[in-house]
């Protein structure tokens, strides 16, 4: 079994909502991350976690915060958006991080529209 | 830094032709090279990885690469197109430190009966 699961499928919030979102594997990957995908582009990383563990933050802003609370689970705490953080949030999890012949695995996304 | 460029936003074919899609790795260690696919209002899903094995890699769907070092290319080729082919499809090296995937911008396939 290869799946990675995201809620909600779909998210609308306004400016000073607080919302969260999913993702969950049950694969035994020690290795998660978050990917942010706008219209007609390709992913772009935001974050990766090792062992639960805060690895890489690609410069992301504070309004955007990721929590592992054990190997297969993580979060994604959204606070305070702003309309053109309107995306796909896709998350992806591998066995580990560091090798450079792991398979990301994805999911299906969570599709959110910040209005 | 790694870099890959897929020449092509937007490839048409008709079903049952050959498909190709260009992918140009840049790479300052040996690459580590991906095609994931995405159907509409979907995730991503692999369909074949080079990790310095064997040249010509197989994947799902009946899909296949060639990685040519010496042209810095990892194309994309299937024999026949099925109409369950249209997708966007995304060519990504693997960052040196094993952390990050690094995706050109895209090709569309559009495929016509």
């Amino acid at each position: 079994d290869t799946e990675v699961t995201q809620t909600p499928k779909h998210l609308v919030m306004g400016m000073t909502n607080k919302k969260s979102l999913k993702c969950e594997q049950h694969m035994g990957h020690r290795a998660m991350y978050w990917y942010k995908q706008k219209a007609k582009k390709p992913p772009e990383l935001m974050f990766v976690y090792s062992y639960e563990k805060l690895s890489i933050n690609e410069s992301v802003p504070s309004r955007f915060s990721p929590e592992c609370p054990n190997s297969s689970l993580l979060n994604l705490h959204l606070h305070a958006l702003q309309p053109e953080d309107s995306a796909l949030y896709l998350c992806a999890s591998s066995l580990t991080t560091g090798m450079r012949g792991e398979t990301q695995y994805f999911g299906p996304g969570t599709r959110l529209l910040v209005l | 830094a790694q870099s890959v460029t897929q020449l092509g936003s937007h490839v048409s074919v008709s079903e049952g032709a050959l498909v190709l899609l260009r992918c140009n790795y840049s790479s300052s260690v040996p690459p580590y090279l991906f095609w994931y696919v995405q159907y509409p209002n979907q995730g991503l899903q692999l369909l074949l990885k080079y990790t310095s094995a064997a040249t010509l890699v197989k994947g799902i769907n009946g899909f296949e690469a060639e990685f040519k070092k010496s042209e810095t290319s990892f194309h994309l080729t299937k024999p026949s197109a099925h109409m369950s082919d249209a997708a966007e499809y995304f060519c990504a090296v693997i960052s040196v430190a094993g952390t990050a995937l690094i995706f050109g911008k895209g090709t569309t396939l559009s495929v016509s009966s």
